[in-house]
């Protein structure tokens, strides 16, 4: 069964220390996979597609990295307005997209 | 932001009532997609359309019906709302069957009693 699970569930850090997301996956025939960004009472925001292992993204102060089995979404020197939660997701060979459950960031100033 | 809108964005309602949300898109992209998000659970995909009148079901698509009738509106019906549909209700459009392009709207969150 095609799944993605993220961890931790939640994540406080203090502002500069650095820190990485994590979201594993089973699926079957990965097309795509995506990282977004969801603030409190708002829809996700696209960050980043990844598409085959040893392929990285990055925007500002993350870095997303894809293996084989899992991606990780890196947060280097991390400042308050980076707090959200952080949902990753994956495309399979059939075009179904599953969600995880997210990781909330909490970074404090 | 991508010119998506979602009407109600708060409604409560009670169970047993029939409850109608409407997305509006402004970007005349080919996919429209009705998602739903629950404590504990991923973003989960009720049902999506990729043209007029041309719609399917996603993974938790029992209760809940759709409607496309033109490029721009896709509408999200529940026949007889039960209180295990309370829940933020998301939808999303993309120009491709695919994550990366799928743009959100800002939700639309229903209580039922």
């Amino acid at each position: 069964e095609d799944q993605v699970t993220q961890s931790p569930e939640a994540l406080r850090l203090q502002e500069g220390e650095s820190s990485s997301l994590n979201c594993s996956y089973t699926v079957s025939g990965l097309r795509g996979l995506f990282w977004y960004r969801q603030d409190p009472g708002k829809g996700p925001e696209f960050l980043f597609t990844l598409y085959s292992a040893g392929e990285e993204k990055e925007k500002e102060r993350l870095k997303a990295t894809l293996t084989k089995k899992e991606s990780f979404l890196h947060i280097t020197a991390p400042k308050p307005e980076d707090s959200a939660t952080y949902l990753c997701a994956v495309q399979s060979r059939d075009d179904k997209i599953i969600f995880g459950k997210g990781t909330r960031l909490h970074i404090l100033p | 932001d991508a010119g998506i809108t979602q009407s109600p964005r708060h409604k409560v309602t009670e169970t047993g009532t029939p409850v109608t949300l409407r997305c509006h898109q402004t970007e005349n992209h080919r996919y429209m997609y009705w998602y739903r998000q629950d404590p504990g659970h991923g973003l989960r995909l009720i049902h999506y359309s990729y043209g007029v009148k041309d719609t399917d079901k996603g993974e938790v698509s029992d209760g809940y019906s759709v409607s496309r009738s033109k490029t721009e509106d896709f509408l999200l019906t529940l026949e007889s709302a039960t209180s295990s549909q309370t829940s933020v209700y998301f939808c999303a459009i993309s120009d491709v069957r695919g994550g990366d392009t799928q743009y959100f709207g800002p939700g639309t969150r229903l209580t039922v009693l």
